[in-house]
């Protein structure tokens, strides 16, 4: 069946980076765009960015430029999420969710179960 | 960049009734339009795409409607596993953006 396992929760440091995985099965990794978005305790979803595993481009919210990378591997089809310069506002649970590619109307129809990353002290 | 504006923030309902959930856009949207419903501990799960085609598997008594700025999710009879939190998202541009969501709460 199709699915996004991503990796278990991650505490940090304040300053320090974190990275997050999110392996796709059950369908063509390349043939879907790949979302993150994260939700901070108590908040509201916030969308982080996007990346088209087929070639690796990417776009990413304006809040997180400079400190957010995307990357995937099409071998193992996973793509990852870094995320620097951690501070305690980002920590949060972490989803990726697949949308699929030529359809632009289409919604995030499938979504990983969440990595709680928290940074403290 | 787009903004999108739900109202309201939160909603008291009753089994049965009917109830309508509003998304605003901060430009034209064309039908870029999405909805998800989320319960607490879970992700997200899509209900609604370009404003007004229900996701395969979701119940008939969800829809949504609108196009340009102003959209809105409407269930016809609200059931008990329906008390979730409603988020709207827009995905006219590549920049996507979601609602600040709206909590549906028992009465």
């Amino acid at each position: 069946q199709v699915q996004l396992v991503q990796s278990g929760a991650e505490v940090k440091k304040p300053g320090a980076s974190v990275k997050v995985s999110c392996k796709a099965s059950g369908y063509t990794f390349t043939s879907y765009y790949m979302h993150w978005v994260r939700q901070a305790p108590g908040q509201g979803l916030e969308w982080m960015g996007i990346i088209n595993p087929s070639g690796g481009s990417t776009s990413y919210a304006q809040k997180f430029q400079g400190r957010v990378t995307m990357t995937r591997d099409t071998s193992t089809s996973t793509v990852y999420m870094e995320l620097s310069s951690l501070r305690s506002e980002d920590t949060a649970v972490y989803y990726c969710a697949r949308k699929g590619r030529g359809c632009p109307t289409c919604g995030m129809d499938v979504w990983g179960q969440g990595t709680t990353v928290t940074v403290s002290s | 960049d787009i903004q999108m504006t739900q109202s309201p923030s939160s909603l008291s309902a009753s089994v049965g009734d009917r109830v309508t959930i509003t998304c605003r856009a901060s430009q034209s949207i064309s039908s870029y339009l999405n909805w998800y419903q989320q319960k607490p501990g879970k992700a997200p799960k899509l209900l609604i795409y370009a404003a007004s085609s229900l996701q395969s598997g979701v119940p008939s008594r969800f829809s949504g409607s609108g196009s340009g700025t102003d959209f809105t999710l409407t269930i016809s009879s609200l059931q008990p596993e329906d008390f979730a939190t409603y988020y709207c998202q827009q995905s006219y541009s590549t920049l996507v953006a979601f609602g600040q969501g709206t909590k549906l709460e028992i009465k």
